[in-house]
């Protein structure tokens, strides 16, 4: 059974850049959430897709948005990088909107220069 | 507001017990507990749900004061595996939000023979 799986792995882009990340979820999740891991913190919440919308969005900039596809993987699209941008970015898949436990994939590690 | 963790680092012998509190200013509706190890993704341990109910670990315990908006993880019995950052991730329980998480500022448990 694979877990969550995200691609690139790594990623170095110039100040000003787009980029695209993308997620597939664990089997039988529904639920993607993305989060932002700076060096040496905790993640934060970027934002949660469920059914294809987004249904709860952190304190980010309208430059972060996302998608969600009917077979449940995501992408998180970023526009106009800055080097603030420069992070570890975790996708997390869990069922539903309950409170259920959220399983992690190992991330793409985004460098802006 | 992100919550506050204590302590910030810690380092046991094997065997010895460990306990990781954290804090929040806001009222909580659930805390979520996960271990990181370096350069690895957050792995699922444990949820605390006001009312008492707790899903995860058998071998790990915990506690939620909805009073004081608290939560205590309790390690026993250490082991080496049980080395990393661990985080609380904080919800408030926002109607159909799903795992909107906060975490917190990470306490770094370091187990040594």
């Amino acid at each position: 059974d694979a877990g969550v799986t995200q691609s690139p792995t790594h990623l170095i882009k110039t100040r000003g850049q787009q980029v695209t990340l993308r997620c597939s979820p664990k089997s039988g999740h529904d639920t993607v959430s993305w989060y932002q891991q700076a060096l040496g913190q905790g993640p934060q919440f970027i934002f949660q897709y469920y059914e294809e919308e987004e249904r709860q969005r952190g304190n980010f900039p309208d430059r972060f948005s996302g998608h969600q596809f009917p077979n449940y993987s995501s992408e998180l699209n970023v526009n106009a990088l800055l080097l603030g941008d420069s992070a570890l970015y975790l996708c997390a898949s869990s069922v539903g909107l309950g409170l259920y436990e959220q399983y992690f994939g190992p991330g793409t590690r985004l460098t802006v220069t | 507001q992100q919550p506050v963790q204590s302590p910030q680092a810690v380092i046991l012998r094997e065997g010895e017990d460990a306990v990781i509190n954290c804090s929040s200013s806001k009222a909580l509706y659930s805390v979520h507990w996960y271990r990181q190890k370096h350069g690895e993704a957050p792995v699922f341990l444990m949820i605390l749900l006001k009312g008492g109910e707790q899903k995860g670990h058998e071998k790990i315990s915990a506690s939620f004061n909805e009073k004081k908006q608290q939560s205590s993880l309790y390690l026993t019995a250490s082991q080496l595996s049980y080395s990393g950052t661990y985080f609380c991730g904080t919800d408030k329980g926002v109607t159909g939000g799903g795992n909107k998480l906060t975490f917190g500022t990470g306490t770094q448990l370091k187990v040594e023979l």
